[in-house]
C-alpha cells in the first residue's frame, strides 16, 4: 500500500524560505519511471503543479516558479523535500505530495499540509 | 510552456444527466493527459490517465477521450457523489501542469 505524508511549518513569514518534507512508503523512488511530485491549492483556488523528481533523479519544475523551487530526494529515508525561497502571502496554500507511476498521473496523494504566509 | 484550458468553468447538471467537460492544450500532449476529481476536504482522486484509461476502481460512467490538444471527460448518469471540481493535467515531457478546473454543480 502506497502512502505519502507531508510535513513542515504551518506559518512562515514573508521573504523566508519554506521547506516541506514528503515521507512515503510502499514504493521505492529508485523504481523505473516512478516520480514524486508537489502540488498546491490556494484557498478557493485551483490545483497548481510545482515540481517532480524521478527515479533517475531527474527534476522538473513549473516554469513560473522554477527560480524559487528546489526538489531533492533521500532514497534511504524515503523522503522528498521541496524548498521554496522568498515566500509571499500568495504562497498560502495546502501543499500536497503525490506518487506518479510510469505513464500516468498522480495516483496516490498525501493528505496535504496547510501553509500560511503572514507576518 | 504548455497551457491547459478547461471549459466551462461551471457546469450545472441534473442528477441522472450526462456531463461533458472539455480540456484544451496549447500544444500537443499526445495522450499524456489525466483527469482528477476533487471534493472539498478530500484529496484529489485520479479518474483517467492516458487520456482514456480509467484508474483503478473508477466507475464505468466516467470516460475520457481525445488526443493531441483536445480532450473530453464524460460523466454519464450523474450521481450525487459526482458533484465536484474536475481538473485535467498533462504530463508530457515529464511535467505536470493542471487546468484551472471545471465545477460540476447540481442544477
Amino acid at each position: 500500500q502506497i502512502t505519502l505524508k507531508e510535513s513542515g511549518p504551518t506559518l512562515v513569514k514573508p521573504t523566508q524560505t519554506l521547506t516541506l518534507t514528503c515521507t512515503f512508503s510502499g514504493f521505492s523512488l529508485t523504481n523505473n519511471a516512478v516520480g514524486v511530485g508537489w502540488i498546491r491549492q490556494p484557498p478557493g483556488g485551483a490545483l497548481e503543479w510545482l515540481a517532480l523528481i524521478y527515479w533517475d533523479n531527474d527534476m522538473r519544475y513549473s516554469p513560473s516558479l522554477k527560480s524559487r523551487l528546489t526538489i531533492t530526494r533521500d532514497t534511504l529515508k524515503n523522503q522528498v523535500v521541496l524548498t521554496m525561497t522568498d515566500v509571499d502571502p500568495v504562497d498560502t496554500a495546502t501543499y500536497y505530495c503525490a506518487h506518479r507511476p510510469a505513464g500516468s498521473g498522480f495516483d496516490v496523494w498525501g493528505q496535504g499540509t496547510v501553509v500560511t504566509v503572514s507576518s | 510552456e504548455i497551457v491547459m484550458t478547461q471549459s466551462p468553468a461551471t457546469l450545472s447538471v441534473s442528477p441522472g444527466e450526462t456531463a461533458t467537460l472539455s480540456c484544451r492544450a496549447s500544444q500537443s500532449v499526445s495522450t499524456n493527459l489525466a483527469w482528477y476529481q476533487h471534493k472539498p476536504g478530500q484529496t484529489p482522486r485520479l479518474l483517467i490517465y492516458g487520456a482514456s484509461t480509467r484508474a483503478t476502481g473508477i466507475p464505468a460512467r466516467f470516460s475520457g477521450g481525445g488526443s493531441g490538444t483536445e480532450f473530453t471527460l464524460t460523466i454519464s448518469s450523474l450521481q450525487s457523489e459526482d458533484f465536484a471540481v474536475y481538473y485535467c493535467q498533462h504530463y508530457r515531457d515529464w511535467l505536470g501542469t493542471f487546468g484551472q478546473g471545471t465545477k460540476v454543480e447540481i442544477k
